[in-house]
């Protein structure tokens, strides 16, 4: 079974321009994750959705950042415009949200540079 | 000048013997927790999970133990293998909602 898939696997790009991270979560999952993780601060949440909607984006860094799931099967993360301090890797990660198995399966990560 | 970063916790060991990895979590409500391994490159992976009405719980070469009156988990692994080699998080969930809330992890080092 293909798990958690995100594109792309590394992204370089100017300082200002916008970035787009995307998500495939596993089939059947109804929660989806975004993650960031740095030397700095370690492995934070950004923001998750449970069916498409967004429950709690108090992760997220401010309003350059935007994330969107417009279906069961796709997710964005925006930053619009990057700065250099947004290079980190960027991880996906899905649940099935039932209070039997709380495991959250994660993405290879896009590890984004920003010069 | 010099950044400054998370500084990771380091276990060193030798290949074939016992490892433990410590985590204290915050939450006194917490009721489940969860340890994942992440290889340099590498999402977290998924090793073992543990709830709040269990002390214990055994995989395969590895256990979880839980000490709720001092909020403190382990992990063990024995016989450690070159492969083991990777970050350790714990990570916390309070009352069945979604939400992981992850350690700094430990840095597990190998040593043939």
């Amino acid at each position: 079974d293909a798990g958690v898939i995100q594109s792309p696997r590394h992204e370089v790009t100017e300082m200002g321009q916008e970035v787009t991270l995307r998500c495939k979560p596993i089939s059947g999952h109804n929660s989806l994750f975004w993650y960031r993780q740095t030397m700095m601060r370690g492995l934070e949440l950004l923001i998750y959705f449970n069916n498409n909607v967004p429950i709690d984006d108090s992760g997220m860094p401010e309003d350059r950042f935007s994330a969107k799931m417009p279906n069961a099967s796709f997710s964005t993360l925006k930053i619009q415009p990057s700065e250099p301090r947004d290079s980190a890797v960027y991880f996906c990660a899905s649940s099935f949200g039932s209070s039997g198995s709380r495991e959250q399966y994660f993405g290879p990560g896009t590890r984004l540079t920003v010069t | 000048g010099e950044s400054v970063g998370l500084h990771l916790p380091t276990l060193s060991v030798q290949e074939g013997d016992n490892s433990i990895i410590n985590c204290a979590y915050s939450n006194s409500a917490s009721d489940y927790f969860i340890w994942y391994k992440q290889e340099s490159g590498k999402g977290p992976q998924f090793i073992i999970d543990i709830r709040s009405n269990m002390d214990k719980r055994q995989g395969q070469r590895v256990t979880v133990l839980l000490n709720k009156t001092v909020k403190h988990l382990s992990l063990q692994i024995a016989a450690t293998q070159p492969g083991d080699s990777a970050v350790y998080f714990c990570a916390e969930n309070e009352g069945g909602g979604n939400k992981l809330t992850f350690g700094t992890g430990t840095q597990l080092k190998v040593e043939l």
